[in-house]
């Protein structure tokens, strides 16, 4: 498709499980990025990767938070051992560029939520 | 911590009404400001990137306007429609070209027919 596709599109799973969400971001973007949106918050930046540079990671709220690129294009976001606290809206996004004069294409988000 | 804050949080107009809401954010080490429109179920949309102080941005009915200098932008809305309902998130960029974006917690609208 022409925009960023995310899946699921909701997620529900139980305390202490293990979650994985995808990402495939608009073809030629070399720049991807994730947030999460925590009720009543805003859009609260994770994790960026930029074609073959390491990931800037400073986001990720701790080690239980992990993300891949493979091929320098579809994304994995994986939670292990999931907390009530991680229930959220989590979006990609991707550019063309890292520049912050260009606008992030965002997808649908996956809903999260941790029972 | 940079913060970037929205108000009003929600805003209830009703379909005709012109409307506006501030986002604000530091003024040091600005570079770049976005506004994006989120309607519910929908992915954000961008709607402007502003980096100049004094610009002013259109798109339809929907305008922006940017004061670098004491740290704030205003969204206006002309003749509201319930289609206009959504949530304006602004974000900041504030680490030069390659620094990510801070997004404001938004404004949610809803517009009444």
């Amino acid at each position: 498709g022409a925009g960023v596709s995310q899946s699921p599109s909701n997620k529900v799973t139980e305390k202490g499980k293990d979650v994985e969400l995808r990402c495939d971001p608009i073809s030629g973007h070399t720049a991807l990025y994730w947030y999460r949106q925590s009720l009543g918050q805003g859009l609260e930046f994770l994790i960026y990767f930029q074609g073959n540079s390491a990931p800037d990671k400073s986001g990720l709220p701790s080690d239980r938070f992990s993300a891949e690129r493979t091929g320098g294009s579809v994304s994995t976001l994986t939670i292990q051992r999931t907390q009530q606290e991680d229930s959220a809206v989590y979006l990609c996004a991707s550019s063309y560029s890292r520049s912050g004069l260009v606008v992030q294409h965002f997808g649908d988000g996956t809903r999260l939520s941790i029972l | 911590i940079l913060n970037v804050e929205q108000s009003p949080q929600s805003l209830h107009v009703q379909e005709g009404d012109s409307t506006n809401f501030t986002c604000s954010f530091p003024s040091s080490n600005f570079y770049a400001l976005h506004w994006y429109r989120w309607e519910t179920a929908k992915s954000p949309e961008a709607l402007f990137v502003m980096t100049l102080n004094g610009d002013e941005k259109k798109k339809g009915r929907i305008s922006a306007t940017l004061n670098t200098k004491e740290g704030y932008s205003y969204l206006y809305i002309k003749g509201s429609q319930p289609e206009d309902s959504a949530t304006y998130l602004c974000a900041l960029n504030y680490g030069g070209s390659q620094g990510n974006l801070i997004f404001g917690k938004g404004t949610k609208l809803s517009v009444k027919p």
